[in-house]
């Protein structure tokens, strides 16, 4: 069965730490790996996208690695700010001419003062 | 550039009322449209998904219902809504192929 695991449920970090999320997925085929940061009452915006053949991928402060051997991916977020306080989905594309996704329960950041 | 809209964008609605969503995308033509639900604490579910005018696929046994009646309109209905309609309903687009879905704002329903 496709599924797409993240963890933590939840976290709380101070502004201007670093943090990771993990995900790990169980999607086969395997086509990418996107990020998606959610802002509450938003619709999702993507921050990355990876292919098989890719491990690490960045977009400002926000780094995605992925082991396409183990399927984990991580997005690790440097100098933590006030507004990166969302939730962070991880999708997994299983490929196909419609893109079948599954989709993480998201991982909710609160980053405080 | 394309945008996509969604309205309204919050509802509340009674138990057993109509419903209907509207989505509409500007600056592409032929986009796969995408209906999804999401619920407190929980991931995105597909609802439907339409690869053209017309042309709906149901993910989910469910007494909702979604047309495409032109080709960057898509709309999410229902005769009678129940308590666990509740929820954030996003609609999504994309293009042909694996490519990545952009998502509207967004309506969030109350069934009270």
């Amino acid at each position: 069965k496709n599924q797409v695991e993240q963890s933590p449920q939840s976290l709380i970090i101070l502004e201007g730490k670093n943090c990771t999320l993990q995900c790990n997925y169980t999607v086969s085929p395997f086509s990418n790996l996107r990020w998606y940061k959610q802002d509450t009452g938003r619709g999702p915006v993507s921050l990355t996208i990876m292919t098989f053949s890719e491990n690490t991928k960045s977009n400002g402060r926000y780094t995605a690695t992925l082991d396409a051997d183990t399927k984990q991916s991580s997005l690790h977020i440097t100098a933590s700010q006030l507004s990166d306080s969302a939730s962070y989905i991880c999708v997994v594309s299983a490929g196909g001419s419609q893109g079948n996704l599954i989709f993480g329960k998201g991982t909710k950041l609160s980053v405080k003062p | 550039s394309q945008t996509i809209h969604q309205w309204p964008a919050t509802l509340v609605q009674p138990v057993g009322s109509p419903l209907s969503l509207e989505c509409t995308v500007e600056g592409t033509s032929n986009p796969n449209l995408y209906w999804y639900r999401q619920a407190a604490g929980r991931g995105l579910q597909l609802l439907f998904y339409s690869v053209g005018i017309g042309q709906i696929s149901s993910e989910v046994p469910q007494n909702l219902s979604a047309s495409r009646p032109q080709d960057r309109q898509f709309i999410l209905s229902s005769k009678k809504l129940l308590l666990s309609d509740s929820g954030f309903y996003l609609c999504a687009w994309k293009r042909g192929g694996a490519g990545e879905q952009f998502f509207g704002p967004g309506t969030r329903l109350t069934v009270l």
